[in-house]
């Protein structure tokens, strides 16, 4: 069936690193790839997505690039901060009728000062 | 800014009892998700919804959840009876027409089946 793995499952960087959490996606058919970020004790909220059609997508300090080839896509953040601490979940999706994410297990990220 | 919104945020309950669970989606999304979240899991699919019709409930325990859409604006999963182990975390999102499958998630309903 259709499936998202994701990792890793924890991640620990200092203030000002990159981090990099990767996704691998089972469904040749997924078109369309969104990030969520969910701090503690709220709710998830997308962050960047990206279409088939497209290689890499920028918005300020974070990107997701995206290997259709290989089925897997990427979440880059540079320097982070304190407030990027929380848990990252990548999701893929077919477009056109059934919109049903499949999501990863989630990226707890820590971003130590 | 519109938003999916939830009630009751908070609920704590007797097993056996119970519990109704509702959303409102954001005017005009025709697509309705109900997630469920536990202490460091992911997010579980339990249903969803299309122009308020069911579209896929496989993920959702049929002999004490059921879920409906009674009406564009109001989505509602109901546990009976409620178990301990369906203390978690539940979410509505909600999703627009077509052009885009991105979803948008209420703040989640808190439950707690002591």
């Amino acid at each position: 069936g259709e499936n998202v793995e994701q990792h890793p499952s924890t991640l620990s960087v200092q203030e000002g690193d990159s981090a990099v959490i990767k996704c691998t996606y089972s469904d040749s058919a997924s078109n369309y790839f969104p990030w969520y970020k969910q701090e503690l004790g709220k709710r998830p909220q997308l962050i960047i997505d990206i279409r088939s059609n497209v290689g890499e997508k920028k918005d300020q300090r974070i990107a997701v690039t995206l290997n259709k080839t290989a089925k897997h896509f990427s979440l880059h953040i540079t320097e982070t901060q304190p407030e990027d601490s929380a848990v990252y979940f990548c999701a893929a999706s077919r477009s056109g009728g059934y919109n049903k994410l499949i999501f990863g297990a989630g990226t707890r990220l820590a971003v130590h000062p | 800014d519109a938003r999916v919104t939830q009630t009751p945020r908070h609920k704590v309950t007797e097993m056996g009892q119970e519990v109704t669970m509702r959303c409102q989606p954001i005017l005009g999304h025709n697509t309705v998700f109900w997630y469920r979240q536990t202490m460091m899991q992911g997010l579980e699919l339990l249903a969803y919804f299309r122009n308020r019709a069911p579209l896929d409930d496989s993920g959702m325990p049929k002999d004490r959840f059921s879920a409906e859409m009674p009406d564009a604006t109001l989505a509602t999963l109901k546990i009976q009876p409620s178990e301990p182990r369906d203390s978690a975390v539940y979410f509505c999102a909600s999703g627009p027409t077509s052009g885009t499958e991105t979803q948008y998630f209420g703040p989640g309903t808190r439950l707690l089946v002591l």
